[in-house]
């Protein structure tokens, strides 16, 4: 099956900082999804993005589905950004994602 | 709209007992799914539904059943309990014309004793 891969799977920064988080995935994807798992184990939503680029606010993404991949831009991180980011695929012909293992982000004042 | 929203949100069981979580949804939505999360790990789908009465195997079915018997609601059974099931429990929803944009509950963790 497919493997959905993320990188670093730990990272720790100062506020203020920014950080780059990268999905890779090792077939053809019908969609990609980022969410983030912030500290109380809730999962939300950031961006649906098949392809291109999205922005909302501090954090843009950028899917290259023919290179098999996905960037989360994190700028000015602040501690209420920490958490764990996972990145989850869509199949051609499914309804079902497939998630990542994700990556811990720590962001200390 | 309340959006998805899980009943109980802990729940304490010992081994050999059943439990159902409740998972509800408000947006219409026509497919939902139940995943598990262990520590340290994405989530694996358990089950999933495409529609009111209908249910569908996922990656880690067994040791647990589902029903849909209304559209907003999807419920996960766990028959005899095992320490192994100990686990978060999260439901999530979708809409049939983009079932990949799903929609996640907030949670229930399970902890089987």
């Amino acid at each position: 099956g497919i493997q959905v891969e993320q990188s670093p799977p730990d990272l720790i920064l100062q506020e203020g900082a920014n950080s780059t988080l990268r999905c890779n995935f090792s077939d053809s994807v019908n969609n990609l999804q980022w969410f983030h798992q912030n500290p109380w184990g809730q999962l939300i939503n950031l961006f649906y993005i098949p392809s291109g680029t999205k922005q909302n606010g501090r954090l843009s993404a950028t899917t290259v589905a023919t290179e098999r991949y996905s960037l989360l831009y994190i700028s000015s991180s602040q501690t209420t950004d920490s958490g764990v980011y996972f990145c989850a695929v869509g199949l051609y012909n499914t309804d079902k994602l497939i998630f990542g293992t994700g990556t811990r982000l720590q962001v200390f004042p | 709209n309340a959006g998805v929203t899980q009943t109980p949100k802990f729940r304490v069981l010992k081994t050999g007992q059943s439990m159902t979580l409740l998972c509800a949804q408000d947006m219409n939505h026509e497919y939902m799914y139940w995943y598990r999360q262990d520590p340290g790990m994405g989530l694996r789908l358990i089950h999933y539904s495409v529609g009111e009465g209908t249910t569908a195997k996922g990656e880690v079915p067994d040791g647990y059943n589902v029903s849909r018997l209304k559209k907003q609601n999807f419920l996960l059974g766990l028959e005899s309990a095992a320490p192994s099931q100990t686990s978060v429990y999260f439901c999530a929803s979708s809409y049939v014309g983009d079932p990949n944009e799903q929609f996640f509950g907030p949670g229930t963790r399970l902890t089987v004793l």
